[in-house]
């Protein structure tokens, strides 16, 4: 298994800018997430999902969005790049949303630098 | 402010000696606790789960304690190793929203020869 995968690994964009960041898992996970790493604070939710079709907002949505059509893929856009969104990106995936000992698996992250 | 403060912010020690990180959450209500180790450039991998019920969690050189009382949680590191040059993340899980968590700054930490 390849476990969770994302691309591209790094990324610059200018100001204004629209891209796409893709994840994917072949461990038919029903849940996936993204999140943003800044320095100095912890991982942040930007969009989950818990099943093809279904998605829903996390902490900080604002300009991203997302969409679910396979289980496997949970691609993240950036419709208009700012440089507020400059920070490296996580996608995660679990076998499900609930469960005390549900483990989240972490993909190898995005670093994204927006001028 | 955030839900889960850990100290150190970083730290550094000498390659076979311990360390102890903290965490301190404030997570309502509490499902599990769990501590991440990220790598530079990587994603963080799961090192211990723990629930209310459980108070000691090992993995390896790894010893996790949990006091669900006082909302405190620490990790120990015994007999560091150079590869445990990394962050520590603590992450707490509510049990009203599983799939939502809430994760700590993180404790970096460096070991040196």
């Amino acid at each position: 298994n390849a476990g969770v995968t994302q691309t591209p690994k790094f990324q610059v964009l200018k100001t204004g800018q629209s891209m796409t960041l893709q994840c994917a898992q072949d461990m038919n996970h029903e849940y996936m997430s993204w999140y943003r790493q800044d320095p100095g604070m912890g991982l942040r939710l930007i969009h989950y999902s818990v099943g093809a079709g279904i998605t829903d907002q996390g902490e900080v949505p604002n300009g991203y969005n997302v969409s679910r059509s396979t289980t496997e893929d949970f691609p993240l856009r950036l419709l208009s790049a700012a440089p507020s969104q400059t920070s490296v990106y996580f996608c995660a995936s679990s076998y499900s949303f609930s469960g005390l000992y549900n483990e989240q698996f972490f993909g190898p992250g995005t670093r994204l630098t927006v001028l | 402010k955030n839900q889960v403060e850990q100290s150190p912010q970083s730290l550094i020690i000498l390659e076979g000696k311990n360390c102890t990180l903290q965490c301190n959450y404030t997570v309502s209500p509490f499902s599990n606790l769990r501590w991440y180790k990220q790598d530079t450039g990587r994603g963080p991998v799961s090192l211990t789960i723990m629930t209310f019920s459980e108070n000691t969690k090992s993995n390896g050189r790894y010893t996790a304690t949990l006091d669900a009382d006082t909302k405190q949680s620490s990790l120990h590191i015994t007999a560091s190793q150079l590869s445990d040059s990394a962050s520590y993340i603590c992450v707490v899980s509510r049990s009203d929203s599983w799939g939502k968590l809430q994760f700590g700054a993180g404790t970096q930490v460096v070991v040196t020869p």
